[in-house]
């Protein structure tokens, strides 16, 4: 199976700050990657799809990038209702995987 | 667009369970459907996916032998089908919709509507 590894694993941020997180995939993905956030006790909502594709109603504060085995996601202003933690998730082969998770936390 | 997961619950190790999942506002049969779950404080896992027609699926390896999934078109439901249960599947199960974008010759996942979940604990 792919592992997805992400980086890092949490961080703390203020509001405004711009965010980075990345994805490392174990072999070349393409760029059949998605970005999913998740709230406490809350279902994971679909971020960015095919590496860079804005999903229809998410903020375009949120950027995906990246092709081959290194992804990013970038939130370019931090609001302080993008507290969560972040996933990514490789559909390029089975089984499909998700990264580890990177929890933003307020600073 | 609503996804509702029902048919958790307790079951001892070795027992089995069947999740449902039920799909409202908008045409069923016309996507692909996954389960994923999620250990208590632990990431996301993608278990199994079933094509629009039930024709395909695939499973994570460690679910292989022991979890079917299985859709209804007529009854706009997705099931999951557990059995042999381990404490290690202890977890909420949430289903999703598969949006399956196509660039040119590629499709891609992308889980736009998601369950609230439902959980399953495998404890004697």
């Amino acid at each position: 199976a792919i592992q997805m590894t992400q980086s890092p694993s949490s961080l703390s941020a203020s509001v405004g700050d711009r965010v980075t997180i990345t994805c490392r995939a174990s072999q070349a993905i393409r760029n059949d990657l998605g970005w999913y956030q998740q709230k406490p006790g809350k279902a994971p909502k679909l971020l960015i799809y095919a590496a860079s594709s804005l999903q229809s109603g998410v903020p375009s504060r949120f950027r995906g990038s990246g092709s081959g085995t290194d992804f990013t996601l970038t939130i370019s202003s931090l609001q302080p209702e993008d507290f969560a933690t972040y996933y990514c998730l490789q559909d390029y082969n089975y089984p499909r995987t998700f990264g580890q998770g990177t929890k933003v936390e307020i600073k | 667009v609503q996804l509702v997961e029902s048919g958790g619950g307790l079951v001892q190790p070795g027992g089995s369970l069947r999740l449902s999942c039920a799909a409202s506002g908008f045409t069923f049969s016309s996507y692909w459907m996954s389960w994923v779950r999620q250990a208590p404080g632990k990431g996301l896992e993608w278990v199994a996916n079933i094509k629009e027609d039930g024709s395909e699926k695939s499973y994570v390896d460690s679910v292989k032998g022991r979890f079917t999934i299985s859709r209804e078109n007529a009854k706009n439901s997705l099931y999951l089908q557990m059995n042999s249960l381990r404490a290690e599947d202890t977890a909420v199960y949430f289903c999703a919709r598969d949006l399956n974008p196509r660039f040119g010759e590629i499709w891609y996942d992308a889980f736009d509507t998601w369950g609230q979940g439902t959980m399953v604990t495998v404890s004697s």
